[in-house]
């Protein structure tokens, strides 16, 4: 069964700061592997999404690269800025399965 | 387009009470997705389907049923509702129908829904 991790579970971090997200997932036979950002009270907003044969994609100030064979992916955030407070899932894909952690916590101190 | 929309925003039902959670997607997506979300915890899914007449089971289905008689609508059904499905449902879509695409979910609002 495929387990997915996130750490931290909550980070705080002064404004212009570079940053990394870490998720772990137990079974490396994924499809895709997407994260997200959830603000309080809302749905969620796809960042980025690296499929299998990818190694990363990058967005703006966001990198995310994805290593399958160690079942990692990391979120890189570069100059961290107050409205980048929010909460940080990620998913991984099979087929149509998707199974998310619980997310990272994100405060960016102005 | 609208996206992916859910009603209603927020509902509380008590326990027993059956309800129907909406979601209509204008993007022509044939795959579509419901999900709960629990506090501090990522998402679970509940039911899926991959095109109209045609639904699975996901993770944590017990307790809900859904349909697709349409591409655009999917909703969820609660029978007896119960303090344990009390969460925030998410609705979310994926893919162009008869296209690649590139899997990308895209998610509605959620409906939160306290069953007491």
């Amino acid at each position: 069964k495929q387990e997915v991790t996130q750490i931290p579970a909550a980070l705080s971090v002064p404004e212009g700061e570079n940053l990394v997200l870490n998720c772990s997932f137990t079974d490396s036979a994924i499809y895709n592997l997407q994260w997200f950002r959830q603000d309080p009270g809302k749905g969620l907003t796809s960042l980025l999404l690296i499929q299998s044969s990818q190694r990363e994609q990058t967005s703006g100030r966001l990198n995310a690269s994805l290593d399958k064979s160690s079942g990692r992916s990391t979120l890189y955030i570069a100059a961290s800025q107050p409205g980048d407070s929010a909460t940080y899932l990620c998913a991984v894909i099979h087929s149509h399965d998707m199974r998310f952690g619980a997310g990272t916590r994100l405060t960016v101190k102005p | 387009n609208a996206g992916v929309t859910q009603t209603p925003k927020f509902r509380i039902l008590k326990i027993g009470q059956s309800m129907t959670l909406q979601c209509t997607q204008d993007m022509n997506h044939n795959y579509m997705y419901w999900y709960r979300q629990d506090p501090g915890m990522g998402l679970k899914l509940i039911y899926y389907s991959v095109g109209a007449g045609i639904t699975d089971k996901g993770e944590v289905p017990n307790g809900y049923n859904v349909s697709r008689s349409t591409t655009e609508d999917f909703p969820l059904r609660l029978e007896l509702a119960a303090p344990s499905q009390t969460s925030v449902y998410f609705c979310a879509s994926s893919y162009p129908k008869g296209g690649q695409g590139r899997n990308t979910q895209y998610f509605g609002p959620g409906t939160r829904l306290t069953v007491l």
